[in-house]
């Protein structure tokens, strides 16, 4: 069965650099949602998408920006990265409904 | 708001042991509980999950009960293997604003080691 595809699993920055991470959801469906889980921390909610629209923010910086395509994948720009920033990002699809979501496998950032 | 709480790790066991790692959870609505296993190097897989009061969840042996009164949906398995060893994150989705928004609040993990 298709996966959430995410883009690239690995992605090695300079401080102040940008990078954009890209999540192509399962077909189908319709809400995407991207978590960001430092070293040995739970996953945080950065922000959520439903039918290209964003539907929810949680703790994303205002450095970070995302957006839904028309296709339904979906890109998280980041812009004058930090060391803190470094992490792993998770980005999950889901048919809505709480129904639980299917994680890709997510895209590690370093920062250096 | 809503939080979760698990207990803390890690927890070290023998193979064929019995597991119970503890979730507690605040919720204002009616929330769906989920048992994500993260697997060393590896993505958040879904082991179980229940969307109302007294559901079980299984799966591979697991189980959980969504116990509204408690509010806790305890993790659960007869005898442990190896092949366990992950870490679990408990987490509950709870319709929040916004059409078809469930973002997952997550507990804190709780790190397993099965042992031969």
């Amino acid at each position: 069965a298709a996966g959430v595809i995410q883009s690239p699993r690995h992605l090695i920055k300079e401080k102040r650099e940008t990078a954009t991470l890209k999540c192509y959801p399962i077909p189908r469906h319709d809400t995407v949602y991207w978590y960001q889980q430092g070293p040995g921390q739970d996953p945080q909610f950065l922000i959520s998408f439903y039918e290209k629209m964003q539907s929810d923010k949680g703790s994303i910086p205002d450095r970070f920006s995302a957006q839904q395509f028309s296709d339904y994948h979906s890109e998280l720009n980041m812009s004058s990265l930090e060391l803190g920033d470094s992490a792993l990002y998770f980005c999950a699809s889901s048919p809505g409904g709480g129904y639980g979501y299917t994680f890709g496998s997510g895209t590690r950032l370093t920062v250096v | 708001g809503n939080s979760v709480t698990q207990m803390e790790g890690p927890v070290t066991l023998s193979e064929e042991a019995f597991l119970t790692i503890n979730c507690t959870y605040t919720a204002t609505g009616y929330p769906s509980l989920f048992w994500y296993v993260q697997y060393p190097g590896e993505g958040l897989q879904l082991l179980l999950k229940a969307t109302k009061a007294d559901d079980k969840g299984s799966n591979k042996g697991f189980e959980a009960t969504y116990r509204k009164e408690t509010t806790s949906f305890h993790l659960e398995k007869g005898s442990v293997q190896v092949s366990d060893s992950a870490v679990y994150f408990c987490a509950l989705s709870d319709p929040h604003s916004g059409a078809g928004s469930y973002q997952l609040t997550f507990g804190k993990g709780t790190k397993l080691s099965v042992i031969p």
